[in-house]
């Protein structure tokens, strides 16, 4: 079965800092790989997605992610975490038939 | 250019009382979705139209209806709230809905509260 797994429910990062967000996925095919980011109080937005070439993909608001089949992994990283990226991350995957399984979410919080 | 827009955007009810959460999209997409958001639980496929006049099941439909009106609208009905659907609600819409590769773009979200 399909499935999405991000192991981080909640991760405290500093401004300026560094960010890593991990994204496992279980999938029998070639995966189809998104990630969405949740303001408080909004929709979901698109920050990037994968789904052939390349396997460092870039992003909207200088986020990027590297798919690694070797691990079944899809990370969302930034190299400097600004206050306003304090928000609900969900990492995603899309079937053939164009349906998205959603991981359980990571909240970010920045502190200043 | 609105992109997704869900109607209302607050409701509270009483067990037993129903209501339809309205959606519509602007943007010519063939296929719509109905999610919810749950703590700790990612969003849930409710219902989905691949595209206009069919409708089908998804990961979590039960007590749930949903009518695609025309391409550019899809509602999705509780007939008989239970405490069990305070959640919030997404409606989602993408180009072709049979590619894995598209995008699908979200609305602001609806949420519900029973009582």
């Amino acid at each position: 079965a399909q499935s999405v797994t991000q192991p981080d429910i909640h991760i405290t990062v500093s401004e300026g800092a560094s960010l890593e967000l991990r994204c496992n996925y279980s999938y029998g095919a070639t995966p189809y790989l998104f990630w969405y980011v949740q303001s408080p109080g909004q929709g979901l937005q698109l920050l990037l997605k994968y789904f052939s070439g390349d396997t460092l993909v870039q992003g909207i608001k200088g986020f990027e992610a590297e798919f690694k089949r070797s691990q079944s992994s899809f990370n969302l990283r930034k190299p400097s975490v600004h206050w306003s990226d304090a928000a609900e991350y969900f990492c995603a995957v899309g079937n053939q038939g164009g349906k998205l399984i959603f991981g359980q979410g990571t909240e970010l919080s920045v502190k200043p | 250019n609105a992109g997704v827009t869900q109607t209302p955007k607050f409701q509270v009810l009483k067990t037993g009382q129903s209501m339809t959460l309205q959606c519509a999209q602007d943007m010519n997409h063939n296929s719509m979705y109905w999610y919810r958001q749950d703590p700790g639980m990612g969003l849930r496929l409710i219902y989905y139209s691949a595209s206009e006049g069919t409708t089908d099941k998804g990961e979590v439909p039960n007590g749930y209806n949903v009518s695609r009106l025309n391409k550019r609208e899809f509602s999705l009905r509780l007939e008989s709230a239970a405490p069990s659907q305070t959640s919030v609600y997404f409606c989602a819409s993408s180009i072709t809905g049979t590619s894995g590769t598209d995008t699908q773009y979200f609305g602001p979200g609806t949420r519900l509260t029973v009582l």
